[in-house]
């Protein structure tokens, strides 16, 4: 029950945009986005609900397909400090608060 | 407004004994939960502590138990050590089912 997140790694050169993916064979109330760099916590990037609903913070957006239970994350135009790895957090019902996390996705970022 | 605080840093244990690792939320949140983060992995649900009680809990042994304060403080004990258990053990807090942070996170080394 643990989601698929695609590609397990990538490395773009400054500027390029990246789209990781997030999957789970289990219908979802939503899902949770994160970047942690080595050494340091999970940041929280967006919250996606049920619906389809897409959301965007600066040059990182995301989407929700309830039909395919599957979100994506966009980059877009991305910086150094973009690098890090992604996680995507699924919650199976409202409140339940207990996220189920993908493997993580490794972005590089080069100048 | 300080962040989801954890202590200690680092631990290092030998097999068999006993651990207790602390957690101070976000201020107004009053929902902590508990991950367990191996090298190269995504996070795992442990537990989650709501009015001072066990709401939830993943697919962790009984060695795993905690405790929520009146203060929304909460401490994660582990017994017995296992080889097994290191790893990067991470606090997150959350209000009302929405999104949960992180806190920086206990290295637990069992040798």
């Amino acid at each position: 029950q643990q989601p698929v997140q695609s590609p397990q790694a990538v490395i773009l050169r400054e500027g390029e945009d990246a789209v990781i993916n997030c999957s789970s064979s289990k219908a979802l109330y939503s899902v949770h986005w994160y970047r942690q760099k080595h050494g340091e916590a999970p940041v929280f990037l967006m919250i996606l609900l049920k619906g389809g609903e897409q959301k965007g913070h600066e040059k990182i957006s995301a989407s929700f397909n309830e039909k395919k239970q599957q979100s994506s994350l966009y980059l877009t135009a991305s910086q150094l400090s973009y690098s890090g790895t992604y996680f995507c957090g699924t919650e199976l019902a409202q409140g339940a608060q207990k996220l189920v996390f993908g493997q993580g996705t490794r972005l590089t970022i080069n100048p | 407004d300080a962040g989801v605080t954890q202590s200690p840093t680092h631990l290092i244990k030998t097999r068999g004994q006993q651990v207790t690792l602390r957690c101070s939320p976000k201020s107004g949140h009053d929902t902590v939960s508990w991950y367990q983060q191996a090298l190269g992995q995504g996070p795992q649900f442990i537990f989650q502590y709501y009015e001072e009680e066990e709401r939830q809990r993943g697919n962790f042994p009984d060695r795993f138990s905690g405790h929520q304060f009146p203060n929304y403080s909460s401490e994660l004990n582990v017994n017995a050590l296992l080889l097994g258990d290191s790893a990067l053990y991470l606090c997150a807090s959350s209000s009302g089912g929405q999104e949960q942070f992180f806190g920086p996170g206990t290295r637990l080394t069992v040798l």
